[in-house]
């Protein structure tokens, strides 16, 4: 069954550079989240799209943005990058619509600020 | 401010046992609960949910019980295998309509051939 994919899986910047992450839902799946993990702690939620506009807001700075596009694939903007955003970025999605609300996530992106 | 707990960072259990994963919660706004495994290097697997209509659900060798009074639910993986090694999460919900997930901590399952 196709899954979640995130791309790229690994990323190495500068800081104060940029970066963009891109996530593709399971087909069908309506409802995108994004989650990061810092090390050694659990995912924290960062943002959702549900039906490609957003739909919940958590602790996202505000030098990070998100969009969700007209074929369900969102990307993660983060701009003027810290050390303290070194970590994994997961996207999720769900079929909302369907009545079932369990979240699949993808492999995940590391992304790491020198 | 934890919502979600994981008291145990570890357990380990022999090949074939019952391996019982623990996870409280403290938002009463919290009526949809997850457990997710997770492997290094890859995202979280999800296993079984259960709403807060209901007090268990199974599926397979895994069984979710919830105890809404206490705040409190369990995972139950029965007969345990080597496979199941992995990090579990706990997640929570506010609504089954697709809302934000709050994981706890995680606990590490060792199963010992």
């Amino acid at each position: 069954a196709a899954g979640v994919i995130q791309s790229p899986r690994h990323l190495i910047k500068e800081k104060r550079e940029t970066a963009t992450l891109k996530c593709y839902p399971i087909p069908r799946h309506d409802t995108v989240y994004w989650y990061q993990q810092g090390p050694g702690q659990d995912p924290q939620f960062l943002i959702s799209f549900y039906e490609k506009m957003q739909s919940d807001k958590g602790s996202i700075p505000d030098r990070f943005s998100a969009q969700q596009f007209s074929d369900y694939h969102s990307e993660l903007n983060m701009s003027s990058l810290e050390l303290g955003d070194s970590a994994l970025y997961f996207c999720a999605s769900s079929f909302r619509t369907s009545g079932r609300y369990e979240q699949y996530f993808g492999p995940g992106t590391r992304l790491t600020v020198t | 401010d934890q919502q979600v707990k994981q008291n145990s960072p570890s357990l380990s259990v022999q090949e074939g046992r019952i391996s019982i994963l623990n996870c409280d919660y403290t938002n009463s706004m919290f009526d949809y609960f997850l457990w997710y495994k997770k492997y290094p290097a890859e995202g979280p697997t999800f296993l079984i949910s259960i709403s807060s209509i209901k007090d268990k659900n199974e599926d397979g060798r895994f069984t979710v019980f919830l105890n809404k009074s206490a705040k409190h639910l369990s995972l139950h993986i029965v007969p345990s295998q080597p496979g199941d090694s992995a990090v579990y999460f706990c997640a929570a919900s506010p609504e089954t309509s697709g809302s934000r997930l709050t994981f706890g901590e995680g606990t590490q399952l060792t199963v010992n051939p």
